[in-house]
């Protein structure tokens, strides 16, 4: 079974900084791995998609990185900023599972 | 472009009664997927439909069904409500076959049983 696991579950920073959220997964026999956006109380905005084969995306001031044999991807958000506050999420498409699976979030404060 | 549009935007019903939940997928969007964020949970998998068949189902009880229209649009009826079963519902689409593609979520439906 999928598990998928984000750390920190909280983190605040200063505005400016360069951040790293965590993602990682059980199950390396992924399609892809998604990370996703959401404000309080609405939907979730799709971010960055790394398919299998590839190892990072990058838009705007987010890149991500993908390590499928260790089961692991990093998103990093460069000078961050007070609208960067929300919690990001990550998942991961697995065959066998026929679903995506989402980790539990990290709720990103950017102080001003 | 539109994007995945969920409706209605808030729903409260008595326990016991039946909820229905409407999404429509971004144009040309073939597969369509229901999750379930209880409060301070994380998302539950709900159903996954693709060119009107159901692909998958998460580990909900069967009073938790959907369908999708030959449009591609679909619903999630949600029967005999329980309290528990307040939470927001969202609904997302994808190209083709799950899990080649970008999913993109809609805004959601809370659901709230009183």
């Amino acid at each position: 079974k999928q598990e998928v696991t984000q750390i920190p579950a909280a983190l605040s920073v200063p505005e400016g900084e360069n951040l790293v959220l965590n993602c990682s997964f059980t199950d390396s026999a992924i399609y892809n791995l998604q990370w996703f956006r959401q404000d309080p109380g609405k939907g979730l905005t799709s971010l960055l998609l790394i398919q299998s084969s590839q190892r990072e995306q990058t838009s705007g001031r987010l890149n991500a990185s993908l390590d499928k044999s260790s089961g692991r991807s990093t998103l990093y958000i460069a000078a961050s900023q007070p609208g960067d506050s929300a919690t990001y999420l990550c998942a991961v498409w697995t065959g066998s599972a026929r679903q995506l699976t989402f980790g539990s979030g990290t709720q990103l404060t950017v102080l001003p | 472009e539109a994007g995945v549009t969920q409706s209605p935007t808030h729903l409260i019903k008595t326990r016991g009664q039946q909820a229905t939940l409407r999404c429509s997928p971004i144009s040309g969007h073939t597969s369509v997927y229901w999750y379930q964020q209880a409060l301070g949970l994380g998302l539950q998998f709900l159903l996954w439909y693709d060119e009107g068949e159901e692909r998958n189902r998460g580990n909900f009880p069967p009073r938790f069904s959907g369908r999708q229209f030959p449009n591609y649009s679909s619903e999630l009826n949600v029967n005999a409500l329980e309290l528990e079963d307040s939470a927001l519902y969202l609904c997302a689409s994808s190209l083709g076959t799950g899990g080649l593609t970008e999913a993109f979520f809609g805004q959601g439906t809370r659901l709230t049983v009183v």
